[in-house]
């Protein structure tokens, strides 16, 4: 079974840090994808990658960088984490874009 | 741009069967998939239609009517294990084919 890890369940971090959120997958898929879920929102897309070095502005990148040095990891960095950033980030992987998306158990991020 | 319409909440007894709608509006269309989320898990693929029709895989089935930009995912012998939220999702041909969420229907099964 492919397996997509995210590095931590649980994450608080305070205004104005500087974060790190770590997605390893272990299929050797391209694509990546990182999400973030909010009540009543559903899930959005923030950045994507379908190769190493390449990146993608999601719909709401706006706060976010992405790095995708190797193609097992992409890493979501949020540049100085703000109050309404505070949400559960999902990072999923695809083979192929006509297959499903596997996604990683999430990182519930709290900042305060 | 594009936007998906799915009810909120859909409420069902153990062993009835259940369909959750979902209505699409992309500017370019690849095909439509459903997802499943148990409380605090991860969403997890259920079913990818790229042409018109059912497809059927056990107790669930998803169908798709690409004219009328219209889709359900049917779960049927509904058991208590079922409720969750199901996503429905586009992959919109002219935004590189990624996937685009819906909001989300909360099924609640009851006994």
């Amino acid at each position: 079974d492919v397996k997509v890890t995210q590095s931590s369940r649980y994450l608080v971090k305070r205004t104005g840090e500087k974060v790190f959120l770590e997605c390893v997958q272990d299929m050797d898929h391209e694509n990546m994808f990182w999400y973030r879920q909010d009540p009543g929102l559903g899930l959005r897309l923030i950045y994507f990658s379908y190769d190493v070095k390449m990146k993608e502005k999601g719909d709401i990148p706006e706060g976010y960088s992405v790095s995708r040095e190797k193609k097992e990891r992409f890493s979501l960095i949020l540049e100085s984490a703000s109050t309404n950033q505070t949400s559960m980030y999902l990072c999923a992987s695809t083979r192929s874009r006509d297959y499903g998306y596997t996604f990683g158990s999430g990182t519930r991020l709290t900042v305060v | 741009g594009q936007s998906l319409e799915q009810p909120s909440e859909v409420t069902a007894v153990e062993g009835a069967i259940v369909q959750i709608n979902c209505t699409y509006q992309t500017s370019g269309f690849y095909g439509l998939s459903w997802y499943q989320q148990h409380d605090g898990g991860a969403p997890t693929f259920l079913s990818y239609n790229a042409l018109d029709g059912l497809e059927e895989t056990g107790r669930f089935s998803s169908f798709l009517s690409r004219s009328d930009s219209y889709g359900y995912l049917l779960l049927q012998e509904l058991q208590m294990k079922d409720s969750a939220s199901y996503f429905c999702a586009v992959r919109d041909k002219n935004q590189g084919g990624k996937l685009i969420f819906g909001q989300g229907t909360e099924l609640s099964v009851k006994p």
